[in-house]
């Protein structure tokens, strides 16, 4: 069965420092990874996947993620936070083959950018 | 115009009712979810449809049923609700089934739900 890890419920940064979110899997086979975004009372957002080719992956909002084959992970990244970043963050998993065609979430990180 | 679509957004109402939710989407995507998500933001996938077809059906209980009258909507019907059935639930969607693996879902609002 596919799984994603998010180790932290919380993550805390000051505007303008750097910020990741961090993300692990598990997936038989080759994995489409993606990040989601979801700000209070809204649906989740999509900001960027990996699917094969470059492992440093650029998406919405300065937003990348870097896919390591090695760790299996997947870990969202950002040079510059900003205050409008807080919001909860998705990571999640679908296997290219078989049967588990469905995406897999992970617990989700609530991001807190402080002034 | 909003792309995926949910109603009600807020939904409260006693244990033992019979509630309805209902989804459409306008991207022209084939394949429509719908997720559940807890107290605690976990969100888990709870059956997903391909034009009409039943494609993913999770382990939910059979008080809940989707119905998908065309590919652009699909609805989530839930019989004698009870306590924990108390969450927020998500309809999405995502294009062709065949390229579904790499395909991005597109989340509606949320829907609310409160069983008293």
């Amino acid at each position: 069965a596919q799984s994603v890890a998010q180790p932290e419920d919380q993550v805390n940064v000051a505007e303008g420092n750097p910020l990741t979110v961090k993300c692990t899997y598990s997936v038989s086979g080759n994995p489409y990874l993606f990040w989601y975004v979801q700000y209070p009372n809204r649906g989740l957002q999509f900001l960027l996947k990996y699917i094969t080719g470059d492992n440093l992956v650029k998406g919405s909002y300065g937003f990348e993620a870097e896919f390591n084959k090695s760790q299996t992970s997947f870990h969202l990244k950002k040079p510059s936070a900003l205050v409008s970043d807080s919001a909860l963050y998705f990571c999640a998993v679908r296997a290219l083959s078989g049967s588990a065609r469905q995406l897999t979430f992970g617990s989700g990180t609530q991001l807190t950018v402080l002034p | 115009d909003t792309a995926v679509s949910q109603t009600p957004k807020y939904l409260v109402t006693q244990m033992g009712n019979d509630k309805s939710i209902k989804c459409e989407q306008n991207l022209g995507h084939d394949t429509m979810y719908w997720y559940k998500q807890d107290s605690k933001k976990f969100l888990k996938i709870m059956f997903s449809y391909n034009n009409k077809e039943l494609i993913i059906n999770e382990t939910v209980p059979n008080r809940f049923s989707p119905k998908s009258p065309d590919k652009a909507h699909l609805n989530l019907h839930i019989n004698s609700l009870e306590l924990g059935d108390s969450a927020v639930y998500f309809c999405a969607s995502s294009g062709v089934w065949v390229q579904s693996g790499a395909n991005v879902l597109t989340f509606g609002a949320g829907s609310r739900l409160t069983v008293l």
